[in-house]
Parts: structure tokens; sequence; C-alpha cells
């Protein structure tokens, strides 16, 4: 395991559908994190987890957006009903918390989204 | 978590060193100093960070003025690579693993 890694890249879907991304944190990770990043911006923060508890959410995550790490390990964010206004890059990081922490998050390829 | 200052953009001839200004004037004294680069179309990638002291490792230098207030990223000797947009960020308590917050970063232009 080297890294982070999202599935899939790139995702066109239309409006109205709904989509999913998938997350797999490097393996000893306790903490995920979902981003989403506009063209010319900066990542903005969605939520995160320690383990598999969903730990904060930001205001960013409406109601159609839901976040899952079952197992604590991998991490799905679903979107449903989308909107043209979803169409984003889609950032996941994961970070070792505890005695090791280096206050490194370690981040994925990102899941492109098109949003017809 | 403390704002940040970047400037937008900077520009950098290939093999002279880049210095990438950052200012936290609100910053307190748990909050640590951390840089991060995104590479286009990549995920960010952490680069370094610092409390108080300078920092460095085999990627580059941080400068932490002794009033905390302001600090400087430096890359050695920039290469066409570096390019990329580079994110200061202000966080609290590393022990605790908060979120980074982003700004907009400044875009570095490395130029041949």
């Amino acid at each position: 395991d080297t890294g982070v890694s999202q599935d899939p890249r790139h995702k066109i879907t239309k409006r109205g559908q709904n989509v999913t991304f998938r997350c797999d944190p490097i393996s000893e990770h306790n903490r995920l994190y979902w981003y989403r990043q506009t063209l010319g911006q900066g990542p903005e923060f969605l939520t995160y987890f320690q383990n598999e508890a969903q730990l904060e959410k930001s205001r960013l995550l409406s109601d159609r957006f839901s976040a899952e790490r079952p197992k604590g390990s991998f991490s799905t964010l679903e979107i449903q009903r989308t909107e043209q206004g979803d169409s984003a890059m889609y950032l996941c990081a994961s970070s070792l918390v505890g005695a090791r922490y280096t206050g490194e998050l370690f981040f994925g390829e990102g899941s492109r989204l098109t949003v017809l | 978590d403390a704002k940040t200052t970047q400037p937008p953009s900077m520009d950098c001839a290939e093999g002279r060193a880049a210095n990438l200004p950052c200012n936290h004037s609100t910053i307190s004294g748990n909050e640590y100093v951390y840089w991060y680069r995104q590479i286009h179309s990549q995920g960010p990638q952490y680069i370094i960070h610092g409390l108080k002291n300078n920092e460095t490792n085999e990627m580059a230098s941080l400068i932490i003025t002794e009033d905390r207030k302001s600090s400087t990223l430096i890359l050695p000797h920039a290469t066409l690579r570096d390019t990329a947009v580079y994110y200061c960020i202000v966080r609290a308590s590393q022990e605790y693993g908060n979120k980074l917050v982003f700004g907009a970063g400044t875009i570095l232009r490395v130029k041949s």
C-alpha cells in the first residue's frame, strides 16, 4: 500500500443522478478526511472520521451528501440528486493520530465529478 | 484556526531559490505553521511544518519570524517540477489532528 487511493478518478453524470466515491486510506491510518475543490480554489473541508465515527461535518455537506466509514477502513461519499454546482474534485486524505502523529495528511489523487 | 495571507502568484527562475512568504499575524501560541503544495491535477502534498524554530527537510526550509506572525518557505534550487500552488496553513494542536483549512495559496511558476 503506497498511498491513498480514490475511485473513480473521473465521473460524468446527469443532473439528478446519484454518485458514489470510494476512498481507501493508507492501511494503518485511523483518521480520514473528505474535501471538495473547485477550479482556482483551495480544497474545502467537508467531513472527517476517526476510525468509523464521523466527528465533524462542514456546513457545505448538505443533506444530499452522506459519508460513511463502516469498518474504520475505506470510506464512501455519496451525492444524491446531483446538481451542476456539485461539479468539483473530491479529495480524500488520511492521517495517523496517536503516538506517531506528525500532523501530516496524505491526500489521494481525487475524484473529479462533472454534472451535466 | 488563524487565517493566513499569501501573494496570489510568484515567478522564479529555474535553479534559483524560491522564497514564498506567508503572513499569519493572529497566530496563537499552540498553532503550527504547515506548508502543502498541489501540482496540477494531483492531491495536495505535505512539505514541512514548524512551531517556532526554523525547520529544514529534504524538500524545503521553513523560516518563522521570532514573533511568529509570518513565515517563509524556501525551495533552495527550484526546478520546473516545483511549479505548483503552495498553501500556508496555520493549525492548532498537532496532537489532536485538527483538519486543515486551505486558503487560495500562491501559484509558483518556475521558468527556464
